[in-house]
C-alpha cells in the first residue's frame, strides 16, 4: 500500500464548476498534508497546506481533512480553463519530513 | 533567494555512461529530497538527508543509483551505468525542517533522457 493514494483521472469538469480532488493516507500519525499543482513540464508549486481536521479556504481553493477517515480532498470552485493540470497531495508522514506524494489527479476544465 | 537550482536542465547519454546530476538546495534549509517522476510511477522519493547526511535511501531503485550531500549547499545524484529505463523527470527539493507544518520546494528538475 502507497502511503498516499490519489484517482489518476483524468477528471474532466466544464468551466465555472467545482472540482473535488480526493486523497486517502495511510499513515495515522501524519500531521499535515499538503496540495500541489504541477503544469506540464514544469515542477510542482504548493497551492494549499491543511493539518487540522475541517476545511481551510484560500480564495477559490478549499482543502478538506478527515483524520478518522485518512482522507484529504480540495474543492476547486469557478474552475477556470487555467486550472488545468495534474494535482498533487502529500505529507511528510509521522516521520517528518520524507514527504511522500500521490501519484496526481490530471484535472481537465473544460472552456 | 533563487529557490533550489538544479542542472542541468536536460541531459541527454548514452546507455552504459555515467550520470550526475546536480542540486543546490534553498539557503538555510535543512533537509533535501531527491525525486523521480515517470508517467508510470509518478513522484518517487529516492532518497532524503537531513543536516547533510543520509536518513532513508530505501527509495534508491538499485546500487547503480547513489547520491552525496558533501555540504549544506550542495547534492549529487549518480546513476553508473545508466540504462534506457532511467529516463525520466529527476527533481531536488528542499525543506527548512521546522516540524511538519512547512512545505518542500522543489527545483525546476532534470530531464534525463539514456538511449
Amino acid at each position: 500500500q502507497k502511503e498516499v493514494e490519489q484517482n489518476s483521472g483524468p477528471l474532466s469538469v466544464p468551466e465555472g464548476a467545482i472540482a473535488s480532488l480526493n486523497c486517502t493516507y495511510s499513515d495515522r500519525g501524519s500531521q499535515s498534508f499538503f496540495w500541489y499543482r504541477q503544469y506540464s513540464g514544469k515542477s510542482p508549486e504548493l497551492i494549499m497546506s491543511i493539518y487540522s481536521n475541517g476545511d481551510k479556504e484560500d480564495g477559490r481553493f478549499t482543502a478538506q481533512l478527515n483524520k478518522a477517515s485518512q482522507y484529504v480532498s480540495l474543492l476547486i470552485r469557478d474552475s477556470q480553463p487555467s486550472d488545468s493540470a495534474t494535482y498533487l497531495c502529500a505529507s511528510p508522514g509521522y516521520n517528518f519530513n520524507k514527504f511522500y506524494f500521490g501519484s496526481g489527479t490530471k484535472l481537465n476544465v473544460k472552456p | 533567494d533563487a529557490g533550489v537550482i538544479q542542472s542541468p536542465r536536460h541531459e541527454v547519454t548514452e546507455m552504459g555512461q555515467e550520470v550526475t546530476l546536480r542540486c543546490k538546495p534553498i539557503s538555510g534549509h535543512n533537509s533535501l529530497f531527491w525525486y523521480r517522476q515517470t508517467m508510470m510511477r509518478g513522484l518517487e522519493l529516492l532518497i532524503y538527508f537531513n543536516n547533510n547526511v543520509p536518513i532513508d535511501d530505501s527509495g534508491m531503485p538499485e546500487d547503480r543509483f547513489s547520491a552525496k550531500m558533501p555540504n549544506a549547499s550542495f547534492s549529487t545524484l549518480k546513476i553508473q551505468p545508466s540504462e534506457p529505463r532511467d529516463s525520466a523527470v529527476y527533481f531536488c527539493a528542499s525543506n527548512p525542517d521546522r516540524g511538519t507544518n512547512t512545505e518542500a520546494f522543489f527545483g525546476q528538475g532534470t530531464r534525463l533522457t539514456v538511449v
